[in-house]
């Protein structure tokens, strides 16, 4: 079973707008992370941002944040004031406690900025 | 902090061939993580190493192989190469903390190419 869902496999976003990336996991595991990586066409993956299950309030870093709505088993990244640079694949990923080194992928949304 | 690194950054080989890659951690770092990027499968986990012991390994044949050394430097082989295993091969490394929730750190990647 896909345990991690990204459904929109490409966006376009204005120069300067927020957008907002889905995704949806699926766990019975209570204890686990959830995070975002940016894959430029570099290939290097690039960590964004983490939000752990038990954390009570959504994780910002600078320009990222993540709506996180665990009933909902949906964690959703949001880019604020896009800039050209931000386009690139964006991953979202899990991680259960029990799985040693285990980061499961979802499929990736290709986002594309537009000037 | 450098970042992780990996070598070489390209490679082509033929079929039936093996290949040997290399990642250093991040300093501190002790756990190191593999997978695998392809177009059709996406990013698949390979295996994770701490403190020289394997610890989880992913649903890969014998073929992929890894150790790692006393100074957290990892390797991972694949032999008798076949088409398929054509990919971007990615390393990532992470600090023990967060009840093994860490952040994996990636390096530039591995690309591979089987002619």
């Amino acid at each position: 079973a896909q345990k991690i869902t990204q459904t929109q496999p490409g966006m376009f976003v204005q120069e300067k707008e927020a957008v907002t990336l889905d995704c949806t996991y699926d766990t019975s595991d209570p204890s686990y992370g959830l995070f975002w990586y940016k894959q430029p066409s570099s290939g290097e993956m690039i960590f964004l941002i983490y939000q752990g299950s038990y954390d009570q309030q959504n994780a910002t870093e600078g320009r990222y944040s993540l709506n996180f709505q665990k009933a909902r088993k949906s964690a959703n990244l949001v880019i604020s004031a896009s800039q050209l640079g931000d386009s690139a694949m964006y991953f979202c990923a899990m991680r259960e406690i029990g799985s040693q080194g285990n980061l499961i992928f979802g499929k990736g949304t290709k986002l594309s900025v537009k000037p | 902090k450098a970042g992780v690194t990996q070598t070489p950054r390209y490679l082509i080989k033929t079929r039936g061939q093996q290949v040997t890659l290399s990642c250093s951690p991040i300093s501190g770092h002790r756990s190191v993580s593999w997978y695998q990027q392809t177009p059709g499968q996406g990013l698949q986990f390979l295996f994770e190493y701490f403190s020289e012991t394997q610890r989880n390994k992913g649903n890969f044949p014998g073929r992929f192989s890894g150790r790692q050394f006393s100074n957290s430097r990892s390797e991972m082989n694949v032999s008798t190469l076949e088409l398929g295993d054509s990919a971007l091969y990615l390393c990532a490394s992470s600090q023990k903390k967060r009840g093994g929730l860490e952040t994996q750190y990636f390096g530039p990647g591995t690309r591979l190419l089987v002619l």
